[in-house]
């Protein structure tokens, strides 16, 4: 499995975009990114997948370079229940998750 | 559609005792997964089945065991409880289909103490 790097931490306000950067240095060729959410007390979620370029859903945005050596989930405008932890998996399959600590964002009034 | 239902939501128990989680599914998946939580923690792999009558252990299993009778039931059990199991136990499924379906369900979780 390709090891993640991913903030401990990210603050914000309600109404601003936010912007997670995941790095994954030995991603391998046909692993795929995905980016699930966690609110407290609950299991997480899914929230989008992608392999080049930008996925955009409902919810939010996954831009992945060229090299594929990182990605960014972007959350756009964000309220105050976008409060989460956000983590980012490498090249996993979906009976075998791998989770590490993730990002906690915290949303301010 | 009830997704996945795990229960029970919370449990004490004492050490040495042993218990069965549960966790039942409706979307006819045929994968399914427990994981544990620890405070700051991600979640870790406790053991996986990608069927009926098929089961492997993950990261931590030592001290669990499963079995998958139906595609609808996973049940967890804890042989011999210990201080060391407390924890939050999540439970997931998803259809598969490879990597670029990456998609699992997971439940509300079940929050254990072990006293």
């Amino acid at each position: 499995l390709a090891k993640t790097t991913q903030p401990i931490s990210m603050d914000s306000y309600e109404g601003q975009e936010v912007n997670i950067t995941c790095s994954h240095n030995n991603i391998a060729t046909n692993d795929y990114i995905t980016w699930y959410q966690q609110f407290p007390s609950q299991g997480p979620r899914f929230i989008i997948q992608g392999y080049k370029t930008k996925v955009t859903n409902e919810v939010a945005s996954l831009f992945i370079p060229a090299d594929r050596k990182s990605s960014t989930l972007s959350l756009p405008r964000v309220s105050l229940s976008d409060t989460a932890v956000y983590y980012c998996l490498v090249g996993v399959r979906d009976y075998k998750l791998s989770f590490g600590a993730g990002t906690t964002v915290t949303v301010r009034a | 559609n009830a997704g996945v239902t795990q229960t029970p939501k919370f449990q004490v128990l004492k050490t040495g005792q042993s218990m069965t989680l549960q966790c039942a599914q409706d979307m006819n998946h045929e994968y399914m997964s427990w994981y544990r939580q620890d405070p700051g923690m991600g979640l870790r792999l406790i053991h996986y089945s990608v069927g009926a009558g098929i089961t492997d252990q993950g990261e931590v299993p030592n001290g669990y065991n499963v079995s998958r009778s139906t595609t609808e039931d996973f049940p967890l059990r804890l042989l011999s409880a210990a201080p060391s199991q407390t924890s939050v136990y999540f439970c997931a499924s998803s259809r598969g289909g490879g990597q670029g379906n990456t998609e699992a369900f997971f439940g509300q979780g079940t929050r254990l103490t072990v006293v």
